[in-house]
């Protein structure tokens, strides 16, 4: 297992409210990713952070804002939730071995339903 | 365009059953590729890694094959448990930028019946 965790792995949450989905790792990883992903579709990148006070926007277009104050943190934000941003979010850190080979490892996911 | 392509969508075998499940990439300049298991509900974590000279790589009771020229991979489950029932994904990295991007497959979603 990797020391990559998510909170919470499931919220329900009204249209309107203010959520923020935390992902902390400890494997003291520089590289962080949020990803989006429905059921049965690809992971999309929605976030993504080369270390502490840098973060960038992904492929898919996202109203969901991120922060990276600390190493091991990588909270997601959403300031209004819509019932479009219902999906599961995986967080995710990666380091490369010196020859340029990336992996990722993976949270369990937040499952966020928005009604 | 970078893209992975995965076949077929699902599959449902029974258990004890071998399986071979596809990856067709066009992700320039390649870096590796990454086989993912990724249960219900849960986050993927990886069976195999693939590099550009590599042929053939096993774990256990998953066997990866790559063919660089024909960018293919598969990923050959034998005597498969219910356990394996899971969405396994194809992931291309590659090396033409600082963040080392991964593009994923859809995923084949594989069923094992006892």
């Amino acid at each position: 297992e990797a020391d990559i965790y998510q909170t919470p792995r499931y919220l329900v949450i009204g249209t309107g409210k203010k959520i923020t989905l935390e992902c902390s790792q400890t494997m003291g990883h520089d590289k962080m990713y949020w990803y989006q992903q429905d059921p049965g579709m690809e992971l999309h990148l929605i976030h993504y952070s080369y270390g502490v006070n840098s973060t960038e926007k992904g492929d898919l277009s996202s109203e969901s804002t991120v922060s990276r104050i600390r190493t091991e943190h990588f909270p997601l934000t959403l300031e209004s939730a819509r019932p479009s941003h219902t999906s599961q979010y995986l967080c995710a850190s990666s380091e490369s071995d010196g020859q340029g080979n990336t992996e990722a490892f993976f949270g369990q996911g937040t499952r966020l339903t928005v009604v | 365009k970078n893209q992975v392509e995965q076949s077929p969508q699902s599959l449902i075998i029974l258990e004890g059953k071998n399986c071979t499940l596809q990856c067709n990439y066009t992700v320039s300049p390649f870096s590796n590729l990454r086989w993912y298991k990724q249960d219900t509900g849960r986050g993927p974590v990886s069976l195999t890694i693939m590099t550009f000279s590599e042929n053939t790589k096993s774990n256990g009771r998953y066997t990866a094959t790559l063919d660089a020229d024909t960018k293919q991979s598969s990923l050959h489950i034998t005597a498969s448990q219910l356990s394996d029932s899971a969405s396994y994904i194809c992931v291309v990295s590659d090396r033409g930028s600082t963040l080392g991007r991964l593009y994923f497959g859809r995923g084949t979603q594989l069923t094992v019946w006892p």
